[in-house]
């Protein structure tokens, strides 16, 4: 089955850039998004499109794209900013919807 | 601004079907634009998708839950419903509604559902 790989874990101090990546194959062809989620929350989009960002979001959480790899990049990071992350994206067919596991920020 | 509401029992047996439903407010299950989608997080766990349909009934599911799962639509009362059937222990997760544009946004808050006997 298609999977999107991310790294479980990123820490970083407040004030500080944190990039969370996230892979697959067919990323080159479809455009991958990104929530966050806080403890008890539901997830809430941040990117869309690879690097567009919804309006309300900060602007500091911003969203590229090169080959295979996605990268979620949070600059200035706060404390609120602590929580878990997902890519999500579709198959290379542009059928299913797919997640990637998830990256917990832990802003130190 | 659009709102997603899940509804449906917190506890399910084993084998039996779990039914949910999602109520749309503020806005049109009818748009043309958009699909709606159910999502899942077992506890601890990360997001995965279920399966989406469109107002007209169009359906597309995850293939790893396709034998299991029917969504249906109600645009008359603005909802669509999930059916979940020969549910176990590894069904027990918080269940999303959300409105679907390729992404999901926005989400409903979750309902947890747990199958024991």
């Amino acid at each position: 089955s298609y999977e999107l790989t991310q790294p479980p874990s990123v820490s970083v101090s407040p004030g500080q850039t944190a990039r969370i990546t996230c892979s697959a194959d067919a990323l080159p062809k479809q455009f991958a998004y990104w929530y966050q989620q806080r403890p008890g929350q539901a997830p809430v989009l941040v990117i869309y499109k690879d690097s567009e960002r919804p309006s309300g979001i900060p602007e500091r959480f911003s969203g590229s794209s090169s080959g295979t790899t996605v990268t979620l990049t949070i600059s200035g990071v706060q404390a609120e900013d602590e929580a878990d992350y997902y890519c999500q994206s579709a198959d290379s067919s542009g059928t299913y919807v797919v997640f990637g596991g998830g990256t917990k920020l832990t802003v130190l | 601004q659009l709102q997603l509401q899940e509804s449906g029992p917190g506890l399910v047996k084993p084998s039996e079907t779990l039914s949910l439903t999602c109520t749309v407010s503020r806005g049109s299950i009818s748009s043309s634009s958009y699909y709606w989608g159910w999502i899942r997080q077992p506890p601890g766990k990360g997001l995965e998708w279920i399966g989406s349909i469109y107002y007209s009934g169009s359906t597309y599911y995850n293939p790893s839950l396709k034998s299991r799962v029917t969504i249906s639509v109600d645009t008359s009362k603005n909802q669509f419903s999930l059916n979940l059937s020969s549910v176990t222990a590894a069904d027990t997760a918080v269940y999303y509604c959300a409105r679907q544009d390729n992404w999901f946004d926005p989400w409903g808050q979750g309902t947890l559902v747990t199958v024991s006997s």
